[in-house]
Parts: C-alpha cells; structure tokens; sequence
C-alpha cells in the first residue's frame, strides 16, 4: 500500500528557510518521479517542482525557481524540499506526490507552511 | 504555459442527478486528468488520460474530451451525497509547469 508523510512545515518569518520531507513507503520509490505540489488557503493546486526517478532532473515552476530545492534519497526513500527567502505567497499545504503514467496518482496528507513575522 | 479554465466555479445538484463539469485548455491536449479533493482532504485522482477511471473510482464518474482537443468533461451520471468536493483538472501534456484548472466546488442541492 503506497504511503506518503510529510513533515517539517510550521510558522516561520518572511525571508528565512524551511525544509519540508517526505517519507514513501509500498512502491518500489527508486523507479517513481516525485513532485510536490501546493495549495495556499482556500485556493487551488498549483504545481512546484518534480524531480526524476534518479535524481538527475529536476524542474520548477518559474514561482519558486531559484529559491526551492527538491532533492531525494533513494537509500532512505525519501523526498525533501528545501525552501529559501520564503514570501508571504509561499504560505501553502504542501504536498508530496508520486507520478505515474504522467499523473499524481498518490498524495501525501500535506504539510502546512506559514508565512508570519 | 497551457491555461486550464473550468467551469462553473460552482455548481448546485440534487442527490441523484447527473452532473457535468466542463475543462477547457488553452492548447490542445492529450494527456489530462481529473481529481477530486474532499474538504480537509489531499486530492484524489479519478480520472487519467481523458477517460480511464483510477483504480476504486466507482463507475459513476466518466471523463471525456471534444475532437478539438480543447474541451474537456468530467460526468457523474447519479450524484450520491459522498461526492460532494471540489474537482480539479488538470493537462500533463506540455511540461513544465504541469497546470492545474482553478476548480469547480459541486454541492447538493
């Protein structure tokens, strides 16, 4: 049975960093793309980042280029999403995703990540 | 960037009817999918590839899509009371970014 938990959300200051992980569990992890995509409050889904089945290949959505880092650990089955200068904007349930066929087919609870000062 | 646009932003049904929410994309698409997201719930995929139904979506649920490409439907053929979420499309044809539609919220009448 495929699982996915996020963690390492929480309230944290306009410009300073957060590292959101994700662990996956019941599918072969090494051979799944993972995404996180994200949901600011009371919006809808807007795609962040992927990166490939080896690790090599990683795209962003223009919002948080150059500020977020995905990365994964295939030893530990793990994805981590390293986010820096967060904004206000960046305030979002953050979720991790597998891809398959081209689609999200599993999905994390989510990690909230609040903006404050 | 292809631009998904759904319609209505809500829609209001009563229990047992069929309901229709409409997908459109900016460019024609092959590759587009339907999610359903309940309140306080990550989303759910039903539908991929225009038409194949995800593994345990129940048969009531059918996903379709126009000969230009562009026009995408999602139907519930009898609205039962559980189905009561907001439903996302979404085209994975042309990436990055993958773009999402902005939602139709559906709820019993």
């Amino acid at each position: 049975q495929v699982h996915l938990v996020e963690s390492g959300g929480g309230v944290v200051q306009p410009g300073r960093s957060l590292r959101l992980s994700c662990a996956a569990s019941g599918f072969t992890f090494s051979g799944s793309p993972m995404h996180w995509i994200r949901q600011a409050p009371g919006k809808g889904l807007e795609w962040v980042a992927v990166v490939s089945y080896d690790g090599l290949r990683k795209f962003y959505a223009d919002s948080v280029k150059g500020r977020f880092t995905i990365s994964r650990d295939n030893l530990k089955n793990m994805v981590y999403f390293q986010m820096n200068n967060l904004r206000p904007e960046d305030m979002a349930v953050y979720y991790c995703a597998r891809q398959e066929g081209g689609v999200f087919d599993y999905w994390g609870q989510g990690s909230l990540v609040i903006i404050s000062s | 960037e292809i631009v998904m646009t759904q319609s209505p932003a809500t829609l209001s049904v009563s229990q047992g009817e069929r309901v229709t929410l409409s997908c459109r994309a900016s460019q024609r698409v092959s590759n587009l999918a339907w999610y359903q997201q309940k309140p306080g719930q990550a989303p759910r995929l039903l539908i991929s590839g225009v038409s194949t139904r995800a593994t345990g979506v129940p048969a009531r649920f059918s996903g379709s899509g126009s000969g230009s490409g562009t026009e995408f439907t999602l139907t519930i053929s009898s609205l039962q009371s559980e189905d009561v979420a907001v439903y996302y499309c979404q085209q994975y044809n042309d990436w990055p970014p993958y773009t999402f539609g902005q939602g139709t919220k559906l709820e019993i009448k």
